[in-house]
């Protein structure tokens, strides 16, 4: 049963720490999406990859977050300096694109506090 | 701009009712238009899933009515029960370019009271 998976599941940590979350998509998916999801906001699109390469991290804020694929197992969303604003649940997603666009697998997410 | 535009926020509705949930989009470029399920604690997960040549998609208790030319679609769950309680997000996807993924809504809390 292919799945996506998340780690850590849960993550505290005070303003201006580094955090790294990690994630290992499907194996023959091509394209991984981070999303941030807060009550107030819903679901953001925060970055996305196609065979590895950074398509599009518009959804960002730049000078804070960095998202990496090393390799097709590993994807990486990295924020330094951590904010209190950063407090959120973030998933990561993978799927098969365009043929299966419509069809995003989830992961169980990163629950993230910043104190 | 890209966007779907979901309501209600919420939704109670008692148990073996139809709960409603609509959606209207802009870009005519859309050309799927999914649904999908959260439970707390848990990642959105695919529901179901309509084309927008097709008017009616059933799958058990879950149907999408999708109207072309008023640019809505919405998911009804007949006969709904305590275990149908989650966030329901609509979402549209566009092979041709874009985002390349889903553009989502902002989801629907709903609860089934016993």
């Amino acid at each position: 049963d292919a799945r996506v998976t998340q780690t850590p599941r849960h993550k505290v940590t005070e303003m201006g720490q580094e955090v790294t979350m990690r994630c290992q998509p499907i194996l023959g998916h091509n394209t991984v999406f981070w999303y941030r999801q807060t009550m107030m906001q819903g679901l953001e699109l925060l970055a996305y990859f196609r065979n590895r390469a950074p398509l599009d991290d518009s959804g960002m804020p730049k000078d804070r977050f960095s998202a990496e694929m090393p390799d097709a197992t590993l994807a990486t969303l990295k924020i330094q300096p951590s904010e209190p604003r950063d407090s959120a649940v973030y998933f990561c997603a993978s799927g098969l694109v365009p043929e299966r666009s419509y069809e995003q697998y989830f992961g169980p997410g990163t629950r993230l506090t910043v104190t | 701009q890209q966007q779907v535009k979901q309501s209600p926020q919420s939704l109670i509705v008692q148990k073996g009712g139809i709960s409603i949930i609509n959606c209207a989009y802009e870009n005519t470029a859309f050309d799927y238009f999914p649904w999908y399920q959260q439970f707390p604690g848990k990642g959105p997960a695919l529901l179901i899933a309509i084309r927008p040549d097709v008017s009616e998609k059933k799958e058990g208790r879950f149907t999408i009515s999708f109207n072309k030319s008023a640019k809505q679609f919405s998911l009804h769950i007949m006969d709904s029960q305590p275990g149908d309680s989650a966030t329901y997000f609509c979402a549209a996807s566009w092979r041709g370019g874009g985002a390349d993924g889903l553009t989502f809504g902002k989801g629907t809390h709903l609860i089934i009271q016993p």
